[in-house]
């Protein structure tokens, strides 16, 4: 299966841990994003990568959250000192450039539990 | 207010019917998706339409770009259409989407 894969799929923490997802993209989609979705809403952006830049960043990404995508392949979204309003869906997604398709593609997502 | 409205939030038919979700939206745009979410997260692109009408299979999405609305319609609606359709822009200028509240349908055999 060469789609968007989320690790981990589920992840039970305590509050005030950390945390870490990782998401690999589509080869070769250079446009890696994460969003945020809880029970009954629609996803929320979180941000966004060109390649290994981080072009834009949504306000709802607190200095607790940090995103990377060091080589421009898979990228991290590191949560620090989790608390329960951070339960919630965690989605990658992915898309080619301009001129090829430029449909999007998600993962199945890596759902978060602070307890 | 939204910048992605949809309508209805939720939707029950009959297995058969003839089912058209809403979505407007407030701001220019690129794009216009349409998704769909089965329980369990998976979210899968159906259409992404700038303007006109796409068709695939018993599904068709139109948008008017003049008056800033787009429809899904499900063609003899069957129960493994159940899920979340969810509409998205790709906002002018920017690369992000921004989503829509989803509207939960259900068929009925």
């Amino acid at each position: 299966d060469t789609g968007v894969s989320q690790d981990p799929r589920h992840k039970i923490t305590k509050r005030g841990q950390n945390v870490t997802f990782r998401c690999d993209p589509i080869s070769e989609h250079n446009r890696l994003y994460w969003y945020r979705q809880t029970l009954g809403q629609g996803p929320e952006f979180l941000t966004y990568f060109q390649n290994e830049a981080q072009l834009e960043k949504s306000r709802l990404l607190s200095d607790r959250f940090s995103a990377e995508r060091p080589k421009g392949s898979f990228s991290t979204l590191e949560i620090q000192r989790t608390e329960q309003g951070d339960s919630a869906m965690y989605l990658c997604a992915s898309r080619p450039d301009r001129g090829s398709g430029n449909t999007i593609y998600f993962g199945e997502g890596s759902w978060l539990t602070v307890v | 207010k939204n910048e992605v409205e949809q309508s209805p939030q939720n939707l029950t038919a009959q297995e058969g019917e003839f089912i058209t979700i809403n979505c407007s939206y407030s701001v220019g745009i690129s794009a216009l998706h349409w998704l769909q979410q089965h329980p369990g997260g998976g979210i899968v692109s159906l259409f992404m339409l700038s303007s006109g009408k796409k068709k695939h299979g018993r599904l068709i999405a139109t948008i008017n770009i003049q008056e800033k609305h787009s429809s899904l319609h499900i063609t003899a609606s069957h129960p493994r259409d159940s899920a979340v359709y969810i509409c998205a822009v790709t906002i002018q200028g920017a690369q992000k989407l921004v989503f829509g509240q989803g509207t939960r349908l259900t068929i009925n055999p």
